[in-house]
């Protein structure tokens, strides 16, 4: 199994500043990854995929990149509805594996 | 517009039964995979379960295999998902998703809005 370990845990930041979370892979997955936001009481939404490619919906303050075992979600300036908790996720063999989540908190 | 509205999530006692069913609309359901992906109370995401847009071919976590079953009724637009043997380590809200392609295994674009599953005595 592909373990997708996320960091960090939680990050506190102010509204308008840059943001950075990180995922690793424990084995290399080319570019079959995703980052989905998920916010309190709703479904995850899928934000990024194919590691680099923003979903329908999202700005492009949202970006992706990595690929193989390291991976980076950037958020350029973050607005107040970006404070969720973010997932990461491979598709690059089964089972289908997620990261721990990310939760970006209001400073 | 995409809709998937998932049922039948309830309280059931350990090594109980239970079928949770999603409906699915605004897609052409068998060309697409599904899975089930599940969250307990507090944490983080879990994969249960894949089916292919013809049904031909499934794959399940380890943690279900065994006691989980997909299925899905392309002419009803229905994904299903057969839990036997329930412990409490199965309380979760289960989601259902759609895949981006009819293969499966692939990113979610869609998602419902969950069901509960307490699994308790």
């Amino acid at each position: 199994e592909i373990v997708m370990t996320q960091s960090p845990a939680t990050l506190s930041v102010s509204p308008g500043e840059r943001v950075t979370l990180s995922c690793r892979a424990s084995q290399s997955v080319t570019n079959m990854f995703a980052w989905y936001q998920q916010k309190p009481g709703q479904a995850p939404r899928l934000l990024i995929y194919d590691a680099s490619t923003r979903a329908t919906g999202f700005p492009d303050r949202f970006s992706g990149s990595g690929s193989g075992t390291e991976f980076t979600l950037t958020i350029s300036s973050l607005q107040s509805e970006d404070f969720a908790v973010y997932y990461c996720q491979q598709y690059y063999d089964w089972p289908l594996t997620f990261g721990g989540g990310t939760k970006v908190e209001i400073k | 517009e995409v809709q998937l509205v998932e049922s039948g999530g309830t309280l059931v006692q350990p090594g109980g039964s239970l079928r949770l069913s999603c409906a699915v609309s605004g897609f052409t359901f068998s060309n697409f995979g599904m899975s089930w992906v599940r969250q307990a109370p507090g944490k983080g995401l879990e994969w249960v379960s894949a089916i292919g847009g013809g049904g031909g071919y499934t794959f399940y976590a380890d943690s279900v295999q065994g006691r989980f079953t997909i299925s899905r009724d392309n002419s009803k637009n229905t994904l299903y998902l057969q839990m036997n043997s329930l412990r409490v380590e199965d309380t979760a809200v289960y989601y259902c998703a759609k895949d981006t392609k009819a293969i499966g295994g692939h990113e979610f674009d869609f998602w419902g809005q969950g069901a509960l599953v307490t699994v308790s005595s």
